[in-house]
């Protein structure tokens, strides 16, 4: 088993969807959690982290953590075609500093 | 501006080749990361180092090995490329919680 699963999609919406990106994990000691996005043929950019449990909300992107589940999620709430990205979700711990896993990958595409 | 270096966008290699991938971070960063990204697997983490001289196995490290002489150079080397090799290879460099990211070396063995 994968230490982090993330369905590969593709997922494709329309403009102005709001969109649930999702990750389960195993390894509970994972303490940071972390979100990237990849535009074609650049590396991965990070877009939000979250430690621990909870929620973080940064303009039309939300990412919650819920530990008890090993479930991590990001929602981008009004969907632009300029979100069109592969997203990959990221864990690291214990420490900050660490081995840092990332799961397969969601690609997104946004309609207009 | 923060700057991961591959030096190498695409590179073309036959079977049994040695290979040297090389990354330069100009962050001052202590830990340095080679993936390699293939469809539908994600990124897969081949090797890490957390200091010069020091490194760790990722979860495939098979066929490869590494060398950080230099806290800002960490170099991934294929012994004898094989078919099975051909992916796209991104370096990382992290100091707390981003890390940052090359633009990736595309590797074809033929």
């Amino acid at each position: 088993q994968k230490e982090v699963e993330q369905d590969p999609g593709p997922l494709s919406v329309p403009e102005g969807a709001i969109v649930s990106l999702n990750c389960t994990y195993s390894n509970s000691a994972f303490q940071y959690f972390m979100w990237y996005r990849q535009y074609s043929r650049k590396g991965p950019e990070l877009l939000m982290y979250t430690y621990s449990s909870g929620n973080k909300e940064d303009g039309r992107f939300t990412a919650q953590v819920d530990k008890s589940s090993k479930y991590i999620s990001l929602f981008i709430r009004d969907s632009q075609p300029s979100d069109s990205a592969t997203y990959l979700c990221a864990m690291s711990g214990p420490g900050n500093t660490g081995k840092l896993i990332f799961g397969q990958g969601t690609t997104l595409q946004v309609k207009p | 501006d923060v700057k991961v270096t591959q030096s190498s966008r695409y590179l073309v290699k036959r079977t049994g080749e040695k290979v040297f991938l090389e990354c330069v971070q100009d962050m001052d960063h202590e830990n340095m990361f080679w993936y390699r990204q293939d469809p539908g697997l994600g990124l897969r983490l081949i090797y890490f180092s957390y200091d010069v001289k020091m490194k760790e196995k990722g979860d495939i490290p098979e066929g490869y090995s590494v060398s950080r002489e230099k806290k800002e150079r960490f170099s991934l080397i294929l012994e004898s490329a094989s078919t099975n090799q051909t992916s796209m290879y991104l370096c990382a460099s992290r100091t707390g919680i981003a890390a940052y990211f090359g633009s990736g070396t595309r590797l074809t063995v033929v």
